[in-house]
């Protein structure tokens, strides 16, 4: 069965502080993967994609995500969370080449800032 | 680039009104648009996939007479909320694709908050 995993809830990190934010898949197809930021009462906005090439990749507002085919994860990360990163934040994955560019949803993350 | 508007932003009213949402892509055209609702706290259930020029496709389990669907042009689809009921009170946000098995992203309208007394 596809799905998304994101094992955390709500995640508070002090401003400053470095924050990993967890994603796990289950995909049957060659995934292609992505992070989302949700801002309340917001849509949403692509902070990055990863489909091919170096499994590092490189985002909007400083964060970055890493793929790692061996756990199936896709983890988010920034070195130093600012006020303004606080934001419920969605991993998602879909069909790579596929012609119904269907994306399905892990549950989110509640990113919570500590001043 | 890749800007998609929705609109209203919010809306309220009566139970058995029928509600329009469109949602454009401004500096694009969409081949695809997708509509997904969310409740509180929740993520984003996929309602429906909406290909211009053709009839949308809808998810198990929703109502396609309840929600019509209309993508008329490669900018514009539109979502419209029949005899709403307070149950279809939520956040309705769209999403448009550039082209399909070019692997790009969905890009997100600002959703509509739809409220029925």
């Amino acid at each position: 069965a596809q799905s998304v995993t994101q094992p955390d809830i709500h995640i508070t990190v002090s401003e400053g502080a470095s924050l990993e934010l967890r994603c796990n898949y289950s995909y049957g197809a060659t995934p292609y993967l992505f992070w989302y930021v949700q801002s309340p009462g917001q849509g949403l906005q692509l902070l990055l994609k990863y489909f091919s090439g170096d499994t590092l990749v490189q985002g909007i507002k400083g964060f970055e995500a890493e793929f790692k085919r061996s756990q199936s994860s896709f983890n988010l990360r920034k070195p130093s969370v600012h006020w303004s990163d606080a934001a419920e934040y969605f991993c998602a994955v879909g069909a790579l080449y596929s012609s119904a560019s269907k994306i399905i949803f892990g549950s989110g993350t509640r990113l919570s800032i500590r001043p | 680039g890749a800007v998609v508007s929705q609109h209203p932003s919010r809306v309220i009213c009566k139970s058995g009104t029928s509600v329009k949402i469109e949602c454009r892509s401004l500096d694009f055209q969409a081949t695809t648009m997708f509509w997904y609702r969310q409740f509180p706290k929740q993520s984003l259930m996929l309602m429906a996939t909406s290909n211009e020029g053709s009839k949308a496709t809808y998810e198990q389990g929703v109502e396609k007479d309840k929600f019509l669907i209309n993508h008329a042009s490669l900018t514009l689809s539109t979502l419209t909320v029949t005899s709403a009921h307070p149950e279809d009170s939520s956040f309705y946000i769209c999403s448009a694709v550039r082209t399909v098995n070019s692997n790009q992203p969905q890009h997100f309208g600002d959703g509509t908050r739809l409220s029925i007394l």
